[in-house]
């Protein structure tokens, strides 16, 4: 069965550093999205990504995050500098089409930040 | 501002036992409702709802939606350790660029006791 991946599944890193995530959709679907989920809270939408285009990153925090996806696959998520606050599970999901229908979204393994 | 509520945010039940948990939203632009299962990993897919009143059924699973009254249920017969997990409910809205966008509750925390 096709899944979403995603690497690493842990990371650990210092406040201040840059950190990278990164994603590959099941294969063949066009959408991709970053959530973040801290914990006891459920998943929040960061960035949605149709092929290679960003179409909603209202709440991506653009002065210390980006995201890119630049052939419309595969997909990496950075933050720089981390900062305490950002200890969270990222999930990256995936759905097939690009059409204005509704379409479930299948989630990734995570990764697990803890920023020190 | 788009909202989806669950309740209750914990529970804790014994095998056998029936459970039902609660999802109530105000969103606008309202496409469908999802219901995920998340164990120590990510979120797997259990339903989705897109018409009141009509029940999805998996196994000892079933959920329906009403758009009215703007909620959903999630129903767990016979319980077993197995269900244990945090329950996600996800409202899917017309985002920008006519696309999905998912608002997710805050989950419910199953327990379920031998």
């Amino acid at each position: 069965e096709a899944e979403v991946a995603q690497s690493p599944r842990y990371k650990i890193t210092e406040k201040s550093q840059a950190v990278a995530f990164w994603c590959d959709p099941i294969s063949g679907h066009a959408t991709l999205y970053w959530y973040r989920q801290i914990l006891g809270q459920g998943p929040e939408l960061l960035v949605q990504f149709q092929d290679e285009s960003v179409v909603d990153d209202s709440q991506l925090p653009k002065d210390r995050f980006s995201a890119e996806r630049l052939k419309g696959v595969d997909s990496t998520l950075k933050i720089q500098p981390a900062e305490l606050g950002d200890s969270a599970m990222y999930l990256c999901a995936s759905s097939l089409g690009r059409l204005a229908y509704s379409e479930t979204q299948y989630f990734g393994p995570g990764t697990r930040l803890l920023v020190l | 501002e788009d909202k989806v509520v669950q309740s209750p945010l914990s529970l804790v039940v014994h095998e056998g036992d029936t459970v039902t948990l609660n999802c109530s939203y105000e969103v606008t632009n309202f496409r469908s409702l999802l219901w995920y299962k998340q164990e120590k990993k990510a979120p797997t897919f259990l339903f989705m709802l897109t018409s009141s009143g009509i029940e999805k059924k998996s196994g000892r699973l079933s959920s329906i939606l009403d758009k009215k009254e703007l909620f959903s249920i999630l129903n767990i017969t016979a319980t077993q350790t197995g269900d244990s997990a945090v329950y996600l409910c996800a409202v899917q809205i017309y985002g920008s660029s006519n696309t999905g966008k998912l608002i997710f509750g805050q989950g419910t925390t199953l327990q379920v006791k031998p």
